[in-house]
């Protein structure tokens, strides 16, 4: 199957700082990528669909603001979490389809705000 | 909204087989997965129903029924490695819609 990747898997930074989180489908282009937050013993959730070349769409009570997300190419989203907080410490998932049926998910970063 | 049950904890003794329910009411229907996740780790995709039937897989298979909203998951010959979290997950649109997932169902295998 299609591989989605993600960088860093893991990420330990201070309250105020930002943090970056790169997603890449490695042998498939994808137009389009979903970014997820997990917290513990949850299910995911959606924060936005990123797409190639214009603006992210946010689910509702997401902060476009805080959560900047970059699709600068078909084969690659960032996800920017800005002035981060503890709360913001959750597992975060990228994914992408490769074709019309299955949907591929990053490995996951996890992300601890001290 | 979109609303996606399933229960939250199961059980089940290693070389038997367990099912696990969801049920749905989203606003559209454009196909229902399953994926497992280990703790710590990304979903990995198990199955895919788009049509009303039985899908099978290996040890897994996948049930959906569209006019009650209804899937199940089949394990078969349960292993101590299938001990899991279970998310089923609906696509409710065309296109390059999310899926929305339910909160998943943590399954432990026993021996």
């Amino acid at each position: 199957g299609a591989v989605v990747s993600q960088h860093p898997s893991w990420v330990i930074c201070k309250s105020g700082t930002s943090v970056k989180i790169e997603c890449r489908s490695l042998d498939f282009q994808a137009t389009t990528m979903f970014w997820y937050r997990q917290f513990p013993k949850q299910s995911l959730m959606l924060m936005a669909t990123s797409n190639e070349g214009s603006k992210a769409t946010y689910e509702q009570g997401v902060e476009k603001d805080k959560f900047l997300i970059n699709h600068a190419s078909l084969t690659l989203s960032t996800l920017t979490v800005t002035s981060a907080h503890p709360e913001d410490s959750s597992f975060y998932i990228c994914s992408a389809r490769d074709g019309p049926d299955e949907q591929y998910f990053g490995p996951g970063t996890r992300l601890t705000v001290t | 909204g979109q609303n996606i049950d399933q229960p939250t904890e199961m059980t089940a003794t290693e070389g038997a087989i367990v099912q696990i329910n969801c049920t749905y009411q989203t606003s559209g229907f454009n196909g229902l997965f399953w994926y497992q996740q280990h703790a710590g780790e990304a979903p990995t995709f198990l199955s895919y129903n788009v049509l009303d039937g039985l899908e099978e897989k290996g040890r897994f298979s996948s049930f959906l029924s569209r006019s009650k909203g209804y899937s199940y998951l089949l394990l078969k010959e349960l292993q101590m490695k299938d001990s899991a979290s279970y998310l089923c997950a609906v696509r409710v649109g065309s296109g390059n819609t999310p899926l929305v997932f339910g909160k998943g169902t943590r399954l432990s295998v026993i021996a």
